[in-house]
C-alpha cells in the first residue's frame, strides 16, 4: 500500500526551529519527486517546497532561506527543516508525492497526500 | 507568480444537479513543452485533498466520471454532472507550469 506519513508537528514559539518527517511507504523517495504543501487554518492550499529525485530542491519565496527540505533514502523519508519561525507558518504540513503516469511522465500534480501534521506558533 | 482566481466562492447545489466551477489564471499555463499542467482536487472536512483531474481533463484514478475538466490557456472548468453528497467540500483548482506553483483560493461545494 503506498502511504504517506507526517509526523513532527507541535507548538513552537516564534522564531524557533522544527523539523518536520514524511516517512513513505510503497514506493521510494528516490525515485520520486516529493513537495510539502501547507494549509493555514481555515484557509486555501500553499505548495511550501519539493524536491526532485536527483536532489534539485525548491522553495516558496515566503520560505526561502529559512526551511530546508532534504531526504534520507535507507529511511525512506523526507524532512522539512523549519527556522526562524513565524506567526504565519501556522498552518497544516502535507506531504504528497508528484503524479507520474504508467508511462513515465511528470505531471505535475499531487496523487498521494499524507494526512498532515500541525504546526502552531504561539509565544 | 501566477495567481489562480476560482469563481464562485460558495456553490449551493441540490443532489442529482450539476455544478460548475470556473478557474482563471493570470498568465497562460501552456508550458514550453507544449503540456498545461492545470489539475483539480477535492477536499472533504477534515480531510486532506485527493487528485481529481490532471492536465486540464485527465480523470485520476478511480475518480468517477461524473467529474470532468475542460479549458485551455487561461481559463478552466470543472463540472460535475449529477452532483452526490459526497462530493460537499472544498475544490481547488492548482497550476504546475510554472513554479512557485500556485493553487486556487478554493470553492465550497455545498448541498441546499
Amino acid at each position: 500500500e503506498v502511504l504517506v506519513v507526517e509526523s513532527g508537528g507541535t507548538l513552537v514559539q516564534p522564531g524557533g526551529s522544527l523539523r518536520l518527517s514524511c516517512a513513505v511507504s510503497g514506493f521510494t523517495v528516490t525515485n520520486n519527486f516529493m513537495s510539502w504543501v501547507r494549509q493555514a487554518p481555515g484557509k486555501g492550499l500553499e505548495w511550501v517546497s519539493m524536491i526532485y529525485s536527483g536532489g534539485n530542491t525548491y522553495y516558496q519565496d515566503s520560505v526561502k532561506g529559512r526551511f530546508t527540505m532534504s531526504r534520507d533514502n535507507s529511511k525512506n523519508t523526507v524532512y522539512l527543516q523549519m527556522n526562524s519561525l513565524r506567526a504565519e507558518d501556522t498552518a497544516i504540513y502535507y506531504c504528497v508525492r508528484h503524479f507520474y503516469d504508467r508511462s513515465g511522465h511528470g505531471n505535475r500534480a499531487f496523487d498521494i497526500w499524507g494526512q498532515g501534521t500541525m504546526v502552531t506558533l504561539s509565544s | 507568480d501566477i495567481v489562480m482566481t476560482q469563481t464562485p466562492l460558495s456553490s449551493p447545489v441540490t443532489v442529482g444537479q450539476p455544478a460548475s466551477i470556473s478557474c482563471r489564471s493570470s498568465q497562460s499555463l501552456v508550458h514550453s513543452d507544449g503540456n498545461t499542467y492545470l489539475s483539480w482536487l477535492h477536499q472533504r472536512p477534515g480531510q486532506p485533498p485527493r487528485l481529481l483531474i490532471y492536465k486540464i481533463s485527465n480523470r485520476f484514478s478511480g475518480v468517477p466520471d461524473r467529474f470532468n475538466g475542460s479549458g485551455a490557456g487561461t481559463d478552466f472548468t470543472l463540472k460535475i454532472n449529477r452532483v452526490e453528497a459526497e462530493d460537499v467540500g472544498f475544490y481547488y483548482c492548482m497550476q504546475g507550469t510554472q513554479l512557485p506553483w500556485t493553487f486556487g483560493q478554493g470553492t465550497k461545494v455545498e448541498i441546499k
